[in-house]
């Protein structure tokens, strides 16, 4: 159980345009996603909590209108990130949860460059 | 602040050596967790910690949790090119909502 789908896997785009990223729980039902960031030779750092149906919270110091998350079903969540630059460029990983018999798990991340 | 100070960082010795990395907090925690990571990928759990002074074996994994719940290690026994990745302990937070708070995390290389 708990099986997670995160894609792309990776993805180069171009400054100014923006991306999504799609997470996806296969056999269970995500209540909330977490949405991480992860530079290079760093730990995961929590960017927003989402859950299904509501708005996300962003944890501080990370832009809300430039970092869109959409939990609209209890199997999808989105992250997009808009007018990217080349700073944005890093590893995002999702983490679908659906209460306290899954435990916590992760996405395989998608890799983001932007050039 | 850093919530969950992890250490060493960085790590580098020789296959057969022991090791023990370090995560400490001021804060208590509910549970605290080990992963591991490899490069491209999302992390992979190793083991949930809960109890105070709880400790648990997987292999040559030891892991440890402080009585007080404020604090873990990972121990590996001799050590092999194939631990070599990230290692990341992360707790839930008592009063974070369910969030999963990491440590800078331990890059450690074992060397053949």
């Amino acid at each position: 159980g708990a099986v997670v789908s995160q894609h792309p896997s990776w993805v180069i785009c171009k400054s100014g345009t923006s991306v999504k990223i799609e997470c996806r729980s296969l056999d269970f039902q995500a209540t909330t996603m977490f949405w991480y960031r992860q530079f290079p030779k760093q730990s995961l750092m929590l960017m927003a909590t989402s859950n299904e149906g509501s708005k996300a919270t962003y944890e501080q110091g990370v832009e809300k209108d430039k970092f869109l998350i959409n939990h609209a079903s209890l199997t999808l969540s989105t992250l997009t990130v808009t007018s990217a630059h080349p700073e944005d460029s890093s590893f995002y990983i999702c983490s679908p949860q659906g209460g306290s018999n899954y435990g916590y798990t992760f996405g395989s991340g998608t890799r983001l460059t932007v050039v | 602040t850093q919530l969950l100070e992890q250490s060493p960082q960085f790590l580098s010795i020789q296959e057969g050596e022991n090791l023990t990395v370090y995560c400490n907090s001021s804060s208590v925690f509910s549970s605290l967790q080990w992963y591991r990571q490899e490069p491209g990928e999302g992390p992979v759990l190793l083991v949930t910690v809960v109890t105070g002074g709880e400790v648990k074996k997987l292999k040559r994994l030891t892991f440890q949790f402080g009585d007080a719940r404020k604090d873990s290690s990972l121990h590996i026994t001799a050590a092999q090119p194939g631990d070599t990745g990230l290692y990341l302990c992360a707790g839930v937070h008592h009063n974070q909502g369910g969030k999963l708070i990491f440590g800078q995390g331990t890059e450690l290389s074992v060397k053949p």
